[in-house]
C-alpha cells in the first residue's frame, strides 16, 4: 500500500540547534515533494518544493534534500528558534497522477525550547 | 488580500442537517481542493477540481458534494451531517502543474465543524 511516513510525531530541540525532520514514502513515484508549516488553528503554509531531479534546495535557514533511491526527504532548520515551533507536513506530487494533486504525511510537531 | 477565504470559521450542526462550506480564491488558480483534518489522521482529500465544471472524488468523498461553476468558488456541501463528519475542513488552491514542476498550495484558515 502507499504510505508517507514522517518521523516521530514530536521532536523537541534546544534553540540554536539544527532540527532535522524526515519524510519517507512507499509505493509512490514522486515528481516533486513539498514541505508545509502548520500552526495551531491555522491552515498549512507552503515552505519549499524540491523536484525529483534536484538533490537539495535552500531558503534562508531551511534546507530540503530529496533522495529518490532512499525514497526519503530530509527537512532541516538551522539555528532553530522558539518561533519555529509548529507542525511540519511533507507532501508529494506523483508522476502520472492528476495534475496538482498532493498526498500528505501526518506531520511532525516540532518544539524549540529556549 | 489575495488568498483563499473560507466561511464560516466555526459551525455546529445537528445530525441530519445539511450545510454548505464556502471557499473562494482570487488568485486565478485552476486547481482547488477540500481536505478534512482529524487528530492522528493527517489531511485527507475529499474532493478536488482542476477547473470550472470539472470535479472528482478524493479519498473520503462519501457524504459530501461539490460543484465548480466558476474559477473562484468551490463550495463543499454536507448532505446529511453525521457525527463522523466532525472535523476541521480546509480548502486549498494552486496553479496546475504543467510539467513536473509543482506549485505550492495556498490554504484557507479552515472551518471547524461539530456535528452533535
Amino acid at each position: 500500500s502507499q504510505k508517507i511516513e514522517q518521523n516521530s510525531e514530536a521532536l523537541n530541540i534546544q534553540e540554536g540547534k539544527t532540527a532535522t525532520l524526515t519524510c519517507n514514502y512507499t509505493n509512490y513515484s514522486p515528481a516533486y515533494l513539498q514541505w508545509y508549516r502548520q500552526d495551531p488553528g491555522r491552515g498549512p503554509v507552503f515552505l519549499l518544493l524540491i523536484r525529483e531531479n534536484e538533490k537539495e534546495k535552500r531558503k534562508e535557514r531551511l534546507k530540503v534534500t530529496f533522495d529518490t533511491t532512499l525514497k526519503q526527504s530530509l527537512f532541516h532548520i538551522t539555528a532553530s528558534q522558539p518561533a519555529d515551533s509548529a507542525t511540519y507536513l511533507c507532501a508529494l506530487g506523483e508522476r502520472g497522477s492528476t495534475l496538482g494533486r498532493l498526498y500528505f504525511g501526518r506531520g511532525t510537531q516540532l518544539t524549540v525550547w529556549p | 488580500n489575495a488568498g483563499v477565504t473560507q466561511t464560516p470559521k466555526f459551525q455546529v450542526l445537528k445530525t441530519g442537517q445539511s450545510m454548505t462550506l464556502q471557499c473562494a480564491q482570487d488568485m486565478n488558480h485552476e486547481y482547488m481542493s477540500w481536505y478534512r483534518q482529524d487528530p492522528g489522521m493527517g489531511l485527507r482529500l475529499i474532493h478536488y477540481s482542476v477547473g470550472a465544471g470539472i470535479t472528482d472524488q478524493g479519498e473520503v468523498p462519501n457524504g459530501y458534494n461539490v460543484s465548480r461553476s466558476t474559477t473562484e468558488d468551490f463550495p463543499l456541501r454536507l448532505l446529511s451531517a453525521a457525527p463522523s463528519q466532525t472535523s476541521v475542513y480546509f480548502c486549498a488552491s494552486s496553479y496546475l502543474t504543467q510539467h513536473s514542476g509543482g506549485y505550492g498550495y495556498t490554504f484557507g484558515s479552515g472551518t471547524r465543524l461539530t456535528v452533535v
